[in-house]
């Protein structure tokens, strides 16, 4: 069953612990995307990677921290410098073109 | 810095009429124009794109007009279905952000019977 699997669907944590956010997908794309979703908002790029073992910074990388050692997977993690992480945490894959296809999301809430 | 916009937070439409979701945009080397349909808790499903070297894309119901000089383009679903109801979010990109994606702040459809 091809696609996106992104876990868990909910995350409960306490302010000032790291967490990891788990993306995998098994479509054979090269692009991995992550992106947050914030309540009325748009979806805005924290992170991107267009091949193993090299990524990039997007627009609100404050705070996140990536790898990605397998083509297959791009594990996010929130750190305790992230001031606001409560949000919806996407994952996307592209490819080879811009196409993306967004995996189901993940809900972090931090209190 | 908005670089997309969609200005309408929301639009109510009868079933089987025409859905006009617009989008402004102020980045000139955006290559490429996607949209996306949203429910809550869910990913976005990619529905069509368009190259900023057409002026139209079209795929069943769903068509997207671009007009370059003015920077704004549109998506046009004729004819809406109550199915059709959801956040659709219009995004941009070019080849030099790693095709990274731009995303406006979304338009709430109603589709009411």
């Amino acid at each position: 069953d091809g696609g996106i699997t992104q876990s868990p669907k909910y995350l409960f944590r306490k302010e000032g612990q790291n967490v990891t956010l788990s993306c995998e997908q098994n479509l054979n794309h090269d692009a991995m995307y992550w992106y947050r979703q914030d309540p009325g908002q748009g979806l805005r790029l924290i992170y991107y990677s267009q091949i193993v073992n090299d990524f990039q910074k997007g627009d609100i990388a404050e705070g996140y921290s990536v790898s990605r050692e397998k083509k297959e997977s791009f594990p996010l993690t929130v750190t305790s410098a992230q001031k606001n992480p409560t949000a919806f945490y996407l994952c996307a894959t592209a490819g080879g073109d811009y196409e993306q296809y967004f995996g189901p999301g993940t809900r972090l809430t931090v209190t | 810095d908005q670089q997309v916009k969609q200005n309408s937070p929301s639009l109510s439409v009868q079933e089987g009429r025409i859905s006009i979701l617009n989008c402004d945009y102020t980045n000139s080397m955006f290559d490429y124009f996607l949209w996306y349909k949203k429910y809550p808790a869910e990913g976005p499903t990619f529905l069509i794109s368009i190259s900023s070297i057409k002026d139209k894309n079209e795929d069943g119901r769903f068509t997207v007009f671009l007009n370059k000089s003015a920077k704004h383009l549109s998506l046009h679903i004729v004819p809406s279905q109550p199915g059709d109801s959801a956040v659709y979010f219009c995004a941009a990109t070019f080849v030099r952000s790693g095709y990274a994606l731009n995303f406006g702040k979304g338009t709430s459809l109603l589709v009411t019977p």
